[in-house]
């Protein structure tokens, strides 16, 4: 079983087109994240949820909007897609809020590409 | 805000020794470090708190600073499935692990 698992893994999309991630832990972690890394590999958090509540909101466009129907899945949902948005995605989890001894378990992964 | 790894790619040999620097500009709690092959995610290796202490993983160690607010990553006798790229992730007793800016690992044979 897969820990933590993003879908789509790659996704190729128009501008200004609606997309979504979804992401679901099956760990039992209380906090999920949302991270980008982008073309130069830098890792930059966007969100954070502990428990279906939003804790962490980064500086991120209002054109991102993360959802947390139970603590076990996060999803990303983005507007009016911008070339700028192309990067990789990646959900994870940890077993508290914040960082945690265990440290955090990251999903495989959402290429997205804006054409 | 992002901590600054140095140096910013190595190129080892099998069998040869490496270190890997992470420092910020704020006072840390604790220290991560993550590794990540090519097209995969990262992945966690250990945590470092504040007390100074040391930690291994297999040949894979690490040292903690917090007065300078540095951490170092040393990897021994490295092996072909050292690399990938190392991310440190700093945390200043908030919500948040902040990523370090990365440093490529390639070990050929």
């Amino acid at each position: 079983d897969t820990a933590v698992s993003q879908t789509p893994k790659y996704l190729v999309t128009q501008m200004g087109n609606d997309k979504s991630i979804k992401c679901e832990q099956n760990l039992g972690h209380d906090t999920m994240y949302w991270y980008k890394q982008d073309s130069k590999k830098f890792l930059k958090i966007m969100f954070s949820y502990n428990n279906k509540e939003l804790i962490i909101n980064e500086t991120v466009p209002n054109r991102f909007s993360p959802k947390s129907p139970d603590k076990a899945h996060l999803n990303l949902h983005i507007n009016s897609l911008e070339l700028g948005d192309s990067a990789v995605y990646f959900c994870a989890s940890s077993q508290e809020t914040g960082p945690s001894v265990y440290g955090y378990t990251f999903g495989s992964g959402t290429r997205l590409t804006v054409v | 805000q992002q901590p600054v790894q140095s140096p910013q790619a190595v190129i080892l040999r099998e069998g040869e020794d490496a270190v890997i620097n992470c420092s910020s500009s704020k006072a840390l709690y604790s220290v991560h470090w993550y590794r990540q092959k090519h097209g995969e995610a990262p992945v966690f290796l250990m945590i470092l708190l504040k007390g100074g202490e040391q930690k291994g993983h297999e040949k894979i160690s690490a040292s903690f600073n917090e007065k300078k607010q540095q951490s170092s990553l040393y990897l021994t006798a490295s092996q072909l499935s050292y690399s990938g790229t190392y991310f440190c992730g700093t945390d200043r007793n908030t919500d948040k692990l902040i990523f370090g800016t990365g440093t490529r690992l390639q070990v050929f044979p």
